[in-house]
């Protein structure tokens, strides 16, 4: 069983809809949790960067973690074309060190 | 554009040969972090080197190895390359700092291909 599990999708909405991607996670000492967006063969980007449990808000993208669930969402309001990338969730136990683990990433695809 | 460059952008090379991959962190970030995409195993973590030393290692190969020179620019190098190696060959870089919070930041990759 893998660390980190994302569902690869693909996914699809029409623009303009509220997006839900989601991880699960098994090792229970990750303690920062981040939501990376790659485009077509690009680097990652970093998306959001979170601590611990509750929820933080950038513009657009609302990331949510419960750590007594092991369940990490981000959230995409009022999607549009350009947020169609792979959305690849990441964590690690100690801030700033070592590897981050990441999940499969889910392929999003925003329709006009 | 995170800051953090590679070079060269794609590689075509045939088995058994050897490569290096170089990687500029973005200035001030003396962590540096190897990655290796590929389909079948997403992004697997290979190895860490901050400010010199190495810090921490994944599941990187024998065959493979990497290190960071006192100007903070990294290289890993790859040899006895085999087919399975082919993939895109990432580097990132965090400033670790006891203030910082420690994201890493992605270069653009190289797109490793072994014939």
């Amino acid at each position: 069983q893998k660390e980190v599990e994302q569902d690869p999708g693909p996914l699809s909405v029409p623009e303009g809809a509220i997006v839900s991607l989601n991880c699960t996670y098994s090792n229970s000492a990750f303690q920062y949790f981040m939501w990376y967006r790659q485009y077509s063969r690009k680097g990652p980007e970093l998306l959001m960067y979170t601590y611990s449990s509750g929820n933080k808000e950038d513009g657009r993208f609302t990331a949510q973690v419960d750590k007594s669930s092991k369940y990490i969402s981000l959230f995409i309001r009022d999607s549009q074309p350009s947020d169609s990338a792979t959305y690849l969730c990441a964590m690690n136990p100690i801030q700033g060190a070592q590897k981050l683990v990441f999940g499969q990433g889910t392929r999003l695809t925003i329709n006009p | 554009d995170s800051g953090v460059t590679q070079t060269p952008k794609h590689l075509i090379t045939a088995t058994g040969q050897r490569v290096t991959l170089r990687c500029s962190p973005r200035s001030g970030d003396l962590s540096v972090y190897w990655y290796q995409q590929s389909l079948d195993q997403g992004l697997q973590f290979l190895i860490q080197y901050y400010n010199g030393e190495e810090r921490a290692k994944g599941n990187i190969l024998e065959r493979f190895s990497a290190q960071q020179f006192p100007d903070l620019h990294s290289e890993l190098n790859l040899s006895s390359l085999e087919l399975g190696d082919s993939a895109l060959y990432f580097c990132a870089s965090s400033a670790m700092t006891s203030g910082g919070r420690g994201e890493q930041f992605f270069g653009p990759g190289t797109r490793l291909t072994v014939l």
